[in-house]
């Protein structure tokens, strides 16, 4: 069964720390990796996307990772602000058909404190 | 900021009324998406066109319908609400399939069945 696991649920720190969110995924066949905010009561922000062939990618004070072999990925944020309270949401695509679906996790919570 | 819009944004209404959730965007997508999604919850996809005159189910099943008559417009109606129906509905569009490109997501309209 196609799944995307996220950890963890929720995550509180405190403003100017760094942090690493979590992405496990069985998705197979593999197309690509997402990583979404979104603010609560707001529709998701696409932050980063990453193929197969890709190992980072950076946006700003964002850097997701993924290994393709464990079928993991991980969000890394940076110097945290207020403004990264948000649920970030990772969604895998697979290729298996034409038109592909995307699976999503349920997120992770995060909370920064002043 | 993408430009897609959603309205109402909030809505709360009785069982058994007939309600509409309106859905726009000017980025001229030609597919557009309707997502419901619960508290703590990953984003299930309920219906999607591919383009004018074109709608599809998607993986949780529903008891709305949708229509696609203008490519920037796509509206969900629910001919009978009851409170099984209370939740978050966002809607998203994209320029091609979910798999090849990054959707964009409006404000999502946050509906209570009393």
């Amino acid at each position: 069964k196609n799944q995307v696991e996220q950890s963890p649920q929720s995550l509180i720190i405190l403003e100017g720390k760094n942090c690493t969110l979590q992405c496990n995924y069985t998705v197979s066949p593999f197309s690509n990796l997402r990583w979404y905010k979104q603010d609560t009561g707001r529709g998701p922000v696409s932050l980063t996307i990453m193929t197969f062939s890709e190992n980072t990618k950076s946006n700003g004070r964002y850097t997701a990772t993924l290994d393709a072999d464990t079928k993991q990925s991980s969000l890394h944020i940076t110097a945290s602000q207020l403004s990264d309270s948000a649920s970030y949401i990772c969604v895998v695509s697979d290729r298996g058909s034409t038109l592909g679906r995307l699976y999503f996790g349920r997120g992770t919570q995060l909370t920064v404190w002043p | 900021e993408a430009d897609i819009y959603q309205t109402p944004r909030y809505l709360v209404i009785g069982t058994g009324k007939k309600i509409t959730l309106e859905c726009s965007q000017t980025m001229g997508h030609d597919k557009m998406y309707w997502y419901q999604q619960d508290p703590g919850m990953e984003l299930h996809l309920i219906h999607y066109s591919y383009g004018v005159n074109s709608t599809e189910k998607g993986d949780l099943s529903s008891e709305s319908t949708v229509s696609r008559i203008r490519t920037e417009h796509f509206p969900l109606t629910l001919e009978s609400a009851r409170p099984s129906h209370t939740s978050q509905y966002l809607c998203a569009s994209s320029v091609g399939g979910p798999s090849a490109d990054t959707q964009y997501f409006g404000p999502g309209t946050r509906l209570t069945v009393l």
